[in-house]
């Protein structure tokens, strides 16, 4: 079991560029969520989804997109990148089949510079 | 809105010490709360969890206390090792039905002397 797993782990882009967050997990989790993680302000989630094509908005949703096309692979899309995005995102997953939909598992995340 | 207040920021020990980490919630509906280690340039992990029809969980060194009253818990490390330097995150089930949704708190960067 390679568990959450996420590419690229690190990432630098200019101003306006787009790139795309993959995190693929293999516990059949039916939850997954997208965190960004900054000094002094703890994990702060930014869009999640409760099944296969199913998403919806966190905290701080602003900027990006996500979609969930297959129940393992959960996408994280930058369309416009902006300096404020600068970040370590963390993908997470939860909920296995008769199991608690609260203890979420993460992957090692992805460190972004937008320069 | 949901909030999950942390204190303190940082909290520094000698090796053998107790150490306590306290966390507010503001929804009276959570009824989860979780805390994680994260060492550096690693990810999360959760190391204890308790539910709110249960005030105080222990697992060997570690044990974390809720009242629900007052809307706080508080995790409680007992004779610190080196190896428990990490930043530590509670968190609080948020919103209301059955979305596995955490709302973190801004986490503790705990250092223990040797």
């Amino acid at each position: 079991n390679a568990g959450v797993t996420q590419t690229p782990k690190f990432r630098v882009l200019k101003t306006g560029q787009s790139m795309t967050l993959l995190c693929a997990q293999d516990m059949n989790h039916e939850y997954m969520y997208w965190y960004r993680q900054d000094p002094g302000m703890g994990l702060r989630l930014i869009h999640y989804s409760v099944g296969e094509g199913t998403t919806a908005k966190g905290e701080v949703p602003d900027g990006y997109n996500v979609s969930r096309l297959k129940k393992q692979n959960f996408l994280l899309g930058l369309e416009s990148a902006a300096p404020s995005q600068t970040s370590v995102y963390f993908c997470a997953s939860s909920y296995p089949p008769g199991g608690s939909p609260y203890e979420q598992y993460f992957g090692p995340g992805t460190r972004l510079t937008v320069t | 809105g949901e909030n999950v207040e942390q204190h303190p920021s940082t909290l520094s020990v000698q090796e053998g010490d107790s150490a306590v980490i306290k966390c507010t919630y503001s929804d009276s509906a959570s009824n989860y709360f979780p805390w994680y280690k994260q060492e550096l340039g690693k990810r999360p992990q959760l190391i204890i969890d308790i539910r709110s029809n249960v005030g105080e969980k222990k697992d060997q060194r570690i044990a974390v206390t809720l009242n629900k009253t007052a809307k706080h818990f508080s995790l409680h490390i007992t004779e610190t090792q080196p190896e428990d330097s990490a930043v530590y995150f509670c968190a609080a089930k948020g919103g209301s039905g059955n979305t596995g949704k955490l709302i973190f708190g801004q986490g503790t960067t705990l250092q223990v002397k040797p």
